[in-house]
């Protein structure tokens, strides 16, 4: 099966920080990833689409200059949380989609990160 | 827009009930797919299902079931004889059919079985 990792699993840092997530696809080139960002208690809410080799498209609302998402293979994409503040603490996922003619999306284990 | 609404915000039953957990969507799409996941309380997402649009059959797995409604937009999934293992939130999603869209989530429902 196809397997998404996250690293790390878990982060903390200090307010105005940087941190960066990577998402990797083992077994599989991921045309697509998408970021994920979940709260405390709350559904998942999409970021970003990340195509590779490509700008990352943003939802409304995402702060570009603050997520910075770079999908510079087919399979790695990373997230940088830049000058990270306690309200970015959250469960972020990124999911991988392979292109191949399947329509589902495999999700990596999840980052925590707290901003102390 | 789409959009998935799962109205059950936490279900608490007694191991060995059945529970149903409600799912309920709208799109303008004539082709989707629909998911159920599972997040245990390590937040690894689950697969469970996908189910195509056109594909209304309903489905059995051991002790999972899903019952898709295109008339009243809903894709329902009942556990039969809960275990305390089922003990998670489980989210229904929906994505447009073609190409690698994005999925949009339900709110989730926190299911607690007690033993």
């Amino acid at each position: 099966g196809a397997v998404v990792s996250q690293h790390p699993s878990w982060v903390i840092c200090k307010s105005g920080t940087s941190v960066k997530i990577e998402c990797r696809s083992l077994d599989f080139q991921a045309t697509t990833m998408f970021w994920y960002r979940q709260f405390p208690k709350q559904s998942l809410m999409l970021m970003a689409t990340s195509n590779e080799g490509s700008k990352a498209t943003y939802e409304q609302g995402v702060e570009k200059d603050k997520f910075l998402i770079n999908h510079a293979s087919l399979t790695l994409s990373t997230l940088t949380v830049t000058s990270a503040h306690p309200e970015d603490s959250s469960f972020y996922i990124c999911s991988a989609y392979s292109g191949r003619g399947e329509d589902t999306q495999y999700f990596g284990p999840g980052t925590r990160l707290t901003v102390l | 827009a789409q959009k998935v609404t799962q109205a059950q915000t936490e279900i608490s039953v007694v191991e060995k009930e059945d529970v149903t957990l409600d799912c309920v969507y709208e799109t303008r799409d004539t082709t989707y797919y629909l998911f159920w996941y599972k997040q245990p309380p390590s937040g690894e997402l689950v697969f469970l299902i996908r189910r195509n649009s056109f594909d209304e059959q309903n489905e059995i797995s051991g002790r999972y079931s899903w019952n898709f409604q295109k008339s009243t937009s809903s894709f329902n999934f009942t556990i039969t004889a809960s275990q305390v293992v089922d003990s998670a939130v489980y989210f229904c999603a929906l994505q447009s059919f073609a190409g690698a869209q994005k999925l949009v989530f339900g709110q989730g429902t926190r299911l607690t079985i007690n033993p």
